[in-house]
């Protein structure tokens, strides 16, 4: 079965620090994604970073960036320069690229929920 | 980023009555839709996935005849809560997505109250 672990529940870091969500994850495939969702007060699902299985290169977006570790099965994100908008729910979440299959379903984490403090 | 609607962002109804979900995807084509139910303080999970023109695949434990999903265009799915009851209560979440390559966006959500 695939799976998706966030092993963090809660986190919180102080603005303008830098805090890494953890996530892994358990797949028998070898061509997939994984993505970073946040989901603010609002609980408008946001996406944060996505990275290709195939690609080495770690995803950057903006402070975003990701820590991908195929063979160990890790996909951390980190966050630069946290900002109080960075309050929110952290989902990681996976899909395999296998389209006749599981038609490429999300399957996520339970989340972690950062905190941002002044 | 590719933008998702989803109307009403709220609504409560009485116990018994049938409540409709519209979900729209604005600015591309969605091949494919998926419906999410999300309990406070939890994750997402999935309910179904529906592809347009074809019936809606549901996931396990998930009624078909309670909740009915329609994907009858490539911009919209519409699901349908009959005869809703108080357990159904819940905030409903859409997403869409143009092709099995593509990232899923999610629409705002829908807080659906039943008295």
């Amino acid at each position: 079965a695939q799976t998706v672990t966030q092993s963090q529940p809660e986190m919180s870091v102080q603005e303008a620090e830098t805090v890494t969500l953890s996530c892994t994850y358990d797949t028998s495939e070898n061509n997939y994604y994984l993505f970073w969702y946040k989901q603010p007060p609002s609980r408008q699902m946001i996406l944060v970073i996505r990275q290709e299985a195939y690609k080495q290169q770690n995803a950057t977006e903006n402070r975003f960036s990701v820590n991908f570790q195929k063979a160990a099965k890790s996909f951390s994100l980190k966050i630069s320069d946290s900002q109080l908008g960075d309050t929110a729910m952290y989902f990681c979440a996976f899909t395999t690229t296998n389209y006749g299959g599981s038609q490429g379903n999300l399957i996520f984490g339970k989340g972690t929920k950062l905190s941002v403090k002044p | 980023g590719a933008v998702v609607s989803q109307h009403p962002s709220w609504v409560i109804c009485k116990s018994g009555t049938s409540v409709k979900i519209e979900c729209r995807s604005l600015d591309f084509q969605a091949t494919t839709m998926f419906w999410y139910r999300q309990f406070p303080k939890q994750s997402l999970m999935l309910m179904a996935t529906s592809n347009e023109g074809s019936k809606a695949t549901y996931e396990q434990g998930v009624e078909k005849d309670k909740f009915l999903i329609n994907h009858a265009s490539l911009t919209l799915s519409t699901l349908t809560v009959t005869s809703a009851h108080p357990e159904d209560s819940s905030f409903y979440i859409c997403s869409a997505r143009g092709d099995y390559r593509d990232t899923q966006y999610f629409g705002p959500g829908t807080r659906l109250t039943v008295l």
